[in-house]
């Protein structure tokens, strides 16, 4: 069974730049059976994707926030991350870790998600 | 980007109802089309995918159909633990975007 775990500071000051990890448990990331994707969601709001990674390292980045955002992999940790520079109160969010399947492009696991507050 | 739009935004039910839920692509998207299931406080679950295709473990009283830019989401029968919010996404293409959320609530 697939476990995703977000992790990182829950408070950001503006204009600094928001780092999350995702930790994931009982299968490899450096699969090419999957890409590996961020999805936030503003309290009381709907899903935004923001982005995904695969294991050749090959990004897609959500064209709203691509100037600002940067997915990695750690295969040594099998852990993702993720960086949003330039951080602003409207990213405050929480922040999900999934697993998209490569055959289809369906995020079927999720991490349990970790709220950001960016503020002062 | 590809937008979803779902109908209706929120809807009261009672517990043995059969309630339909729309999601409409902004362009067709075959059948790229996933549903989800969010509980307060919880990450989303994956219900439907491919339009039509239960997820494993996900009760039969859910079904999905539709093709090209018009999709439904049934549930047969409510059941208590079904009152959350759904959303549609679309898996066509990057970015995958999401429908606005309809939250089902008990009448």
């Amino acid at each position: 069974q697939v476990q995703l775990q977000e992790s990182g500071p829950g408070l950001v000051k503006p204009s600094q730049t928001l780092s999350l990890t995702c930790t994931v448990s009982g299968g490899s990331i450096s699969s090419g059976s999957y890409y590996w994707s961020w999805i936030r969601q503003p309290a009381g709001k709907g899903l935004e994707w923001i982005g995904r990674i695969h294991a050749t390292g090959s990004t897609t980045y959500n064209p709203s926030l691509r100037s600002r955002v940067t997915i990695s992999l750690d295969t040594s940790k099998n852990q993702l991350s993720l960086k949003l520079s330039s951080a602003t109160a409207a990213d405050t969010a929480v922040y999900y870790c999934a697993r998209e399947r490569g055959y289809d492009y369906v995020d079927d696991y999720w991490g349990q998600g970790t709220l950001v507050t960016v503020s002062s | 980007d590809i937008q979803m739009t779902q109908s209706p935004s929120s809807l009261s039910a009672s517990v043995g109802d059969r309630v339909t839920i729309t999601c409409r692509a902004s362009q067709s998207i075959s059948s790229y089309l996933n549903w989800y299931q969010q509980r307060p406080g919880k990450a989303p679950k994956l219900l439907i995918y491919a339009a039509s295709s239960l997820q494993s473990g996900v009760p039969s009283r859910f079904s999905g159909s539709g093709s090209g830019t018009d999709f439904t989401l049934t549930i047969s029968s409510l059941q208590p633990e079904d009152f959350a919010t759904y959303y549609c996404q679309q898996s066509y293409s990057t970015p995958h975007t999401f429908g606005q959320g309809t939250k089902l609530e008990i009448k």
